[in-house]
């Protein structure tokens, strides 16, 4: 059984704080990571897919660092605002011919204003 | 690129129905997949079509679970003698043919089993 696991499950920040999450993942037979933001009342938004052993992706105030040697990944919030606030889903689709993308628990962030 | 649509929203049913969820992907997608998540879960995943072919379903779905993609394009999925533990927000996906190309979703159909 394919285990992805997120931490934390939740948190609170201020406005303006930067903050981080966790997600682990087998570290054998890798094909992928996904990052996902998933917004109360709308769909999960992909924001990243890392494949690369030390890939770095941005995306405006949000960036995600993979480390597929060790099983996890990073993602990182810089000055976050109120409108961060939603799901946080991590996804990882191994290399051995199965088509699931395997999601995380999620950590669900509120930015306090 | 029109999106991922689901319909219905919302369904509510009586323990013992049948309900049918519809999925209409983004139409040059030819992957489709079906999530089922409940509360402080992340989406568990349910099948995968690719075209027409149903390729993988998960050995958690009893066979009160059935899917289809008649004709590569729309999907439905389809629950039998609905159980209290059947509640839960299903999703719809569907993606670019390309390992780790992203998943795109629909709203969900919210399932509510009294």
């Amino acid at each position: 059984i394919l285990n992805v696991e997120q931490s934390p499950q939740s948190l609170h920040v201020q406005e303006g704080d930067s903050t981080n999450f966790t997600c682990s993942f087998p570290s054998s037979n890798f094909y992928a990571l996904h990052w996902y933001r998933w917004e109360t009342a709308k769909s999960p938004e992909a924001l990243f897919v890392m494949t690369l052993n030390g890939d770095e992706k941005k995306k405006g105030r949000i960036s995600a660092t993979l480390n597929t040697k060790e099983g996890y990944s990073y993602l990182y919030i810089k000055g976050s605002q109120p409108e961060d606030s939603a799901t946080y889903l991590c996804a990882f689709t191994g290399a051995s011919g199965t088509y699931k993308y395997i999601f995380g628990t999620g950590t669900r962030l509120k930015v306090l204003a | 690129d029109t999106g991922v649509s689901q319909d219905p929203r919302h369904k509510i049913t009586k323990r013992g129905q049948n309900v049918t969820f519809r999925c209409d992907p983004i139409s040059e997608h030819n992957r489709l997949y079906w999530y089922r998540q409940t509360l402080g879960q992340g989406p568990e995943f349910l099948t995968y079509f690719q075209n027409e072919a149903q390729l993988e379903k998960s050995r958690l779905l009893s066979d009160r679970f059935s899917a289809e993609r008649p004709k590569g394009s729309f999907s439905t999925l389809e629950i039998q003698h609905t159980e209290q533990g059947d509640s839960a927000m299903y999703l719809c996906a569907s993606r670019l043919q390309g390992g780790g190309s992203p998943l795109h979703f629909g709203n969900g159909t919210r399932l509510t089993v009294t």
